[in-house]
């Protein structure tokens, strides 16, 4: 199994540009969960889906910020237009399906991240 | 809203020293609690998970204890090796919620 895949790992960009990021989850995952990783704020959680579905996006932190899952196999995250402030490292995680009547939530994998610089 | 803190922020230890990670949470009303280790510019792997019934959980030279009741965590690492060397995250899972609140970890140094 390759693990959740991210691209690209590195992305330098200029102020105001668009970027993408891409995720793989793990095959046989149904939950997808986006994060973002700063020095000063940590691990934020920006959005999560269950079945291709968006579940909660109150981590978004602005409009800038948009997600999609198109399939079950592919995710992005993209920021249009981006800024200095954006810069971070960017995280996918996915897990597996929590079967009706299972106590336990099951292990969220993480991908190895991308990490974004805004100029 | 859950707060998650670590405490020291920075450990650097020699090789072969036993050390306590701590982590506390403001709401004691959590489903889990789990431990991550990040190796730089590398993603989280999951260490041990703990239910919120569960006082402990323990994985080779690793044990993870949980106190629900006063908001804490520690995680032992017995007898450091310099592959321990790493940033450890603690996080846990609100009841009802599959969403994990991060500690900002502890950079972990152990020195041959």
């Amino acid at each position: 199994d390759a693990g959740v895949i991210q691209s690209p790992r590195h992305e330098v960009t200029e102020m105001g540009q668009e970027v993408t990021l891409r995720c793989k989850p793990i095959s046989g995952h149904n939950s997808l969960f986006w994060y973002r990783q700063t020095m000063m704020r940590g691990l934020e959680l920006l959005i999560y889906f269950n079945n291709n579905v968006p579940i909660d996006d109150s981590g978004m932190p602005e409009d800038r910020f948009s997600a999609k899952m198109p399939n079950a196999s592919f995710s992005t995250l993209k920021i249009q237009p981006s800024e200095p402030r954006d810069s971070a490292v960017y995280f996918c995680a996915s897990s597996l399906p929590r079967r009706p009547g299972q106590g336990t939530y099951n292990e969220q994998f993480f991908g190895p991240g991308t990490r974004l610089t805004v100029l | 809203k859950q707060e998650v803190t670590q405490i020291p922020a920075a450990l650097s230890v020699p090789e072969g020293e036993n050390l306590v990670l701590n982590c506390s949470f403001t709401d004691s009303a959590i489903y889990n609690l789990q431990w991550f280790r990040q190796d730089p510019g590398k993603g989280l792997t999951s260490l041990l998970l703990i239910q919120s019934s569960q006082r402990e959980q323990t994985s080779g030279r690793l044990n993870a204890s949980l106190d629900k009741s006063s908001g804490r965590s520690t995680l032992y690492i017995a007898a450091s090796q310099p592959g321990d060397s790493a940033t450890y995250l603690c996080a846990v899972r609100n009841s009802g919620y599959s969403t994990l609140t991060f500690g900002k970890g502890t950079m972990l140094l152990v020195s041959p």
